[in-house]
């Protein structure tokens, strides 16, 4: 039950694009489409960003976007605002386990 | 809302049950978990257990010490945890859903030191 690998940090300037990677094994990300996404600020809940790879919830900004390609899912962040700025985990079904990320802290400069 | 309680210090080997109350939404038709934070670390899936109790599933680290319960009649989830270690010290979110994780409490610190 190893835990998917994110990258520690990203970073970018407002208005610009970032992307997070989340890659993991053909047991898990590969292997469904139950890839998903958490924003946690400090102090703060997780709150789920995208779900079931793509998905968005209801009141997620559509500047927040998810894909798959392999063994890896991605999070991308259009238009990146000041408020964007949080740790981010991914997370993946992998049978009757649940394997989360170890987090990335998004930087906005 | 999700709201839970029953965290605090205990020792090592011992006991603690955590309850987490839910409101708001239709309780037994969800899948509920349990995902824990370590202080300053990511998160880490616990426990889910389906609508009608009828299966459960565990992170491996604590299968036979953990037990994950619900009462649909009273809209509340549980966590009863044995034989704590110091590396089960954490905040234990109580969260909606098996897979999406869709809405998560804001948790309960357990913290398991001599």
């Amino acid at each position: 039950q190893s835990a998917l690998t994110q990258p520690p940090s990203a970073s970018g300037s407002p208005g610009q694009s970032v992307t997070i990677s989340c890659t993991g094994t053909s047991s898990d990300v590969g292997g469904y489409n139950y890839v998903s996404w958490y924003q946690q600020h400090p102090g703060q809940a997780p709150k789920l960003m995208i779900y079931e790879v793509t998905k968005r919830p209801s009141g997620v900004p559509d500047r927040f976007s998810g894909s798959k390609s392999g063994n890896t899912a991605s999070l991308t962040v259009s238009g990146l605002q000041a408020e964007d700025e949080a740790d981010y985990y991914c997370s993946s079904y992998a049978g009757s386990n649940r394997l989360f990320g170890g987090g990335t802290k998004l930087t906005v400069l | 809302q999700l709201v839970e309680s029953g965290g605090g210090l205990v020792q090592p080997g011992g006991s603690m049950r955590l309850s987490c109350a839910a409101s708001g939404f239709t309780f037994s038709s969800t899948w509920m978990s349990w995902v824990r934070q370590a202080p300053g670390k990511g998160l880490e899936w616990v426990a889910n257990i389906k609508q009608d109790g009828s299966e459960t599933n565990y992170v491996d680290s604590v299968k036979g010490r953990f037990t994950i319960s619900r009462d649909n009649g009273k809209n509340s989830l549980y966590l009863q945890m044995n034989s704590l270690r110091a590396e089960d010290t954490a905040v234990y979110h109580c969260v909606r859903g098996g897979t999406n994780f869709a809405y998560w409490g804001l948790g309960t610190l357990v913290t398991v030191s001599s």
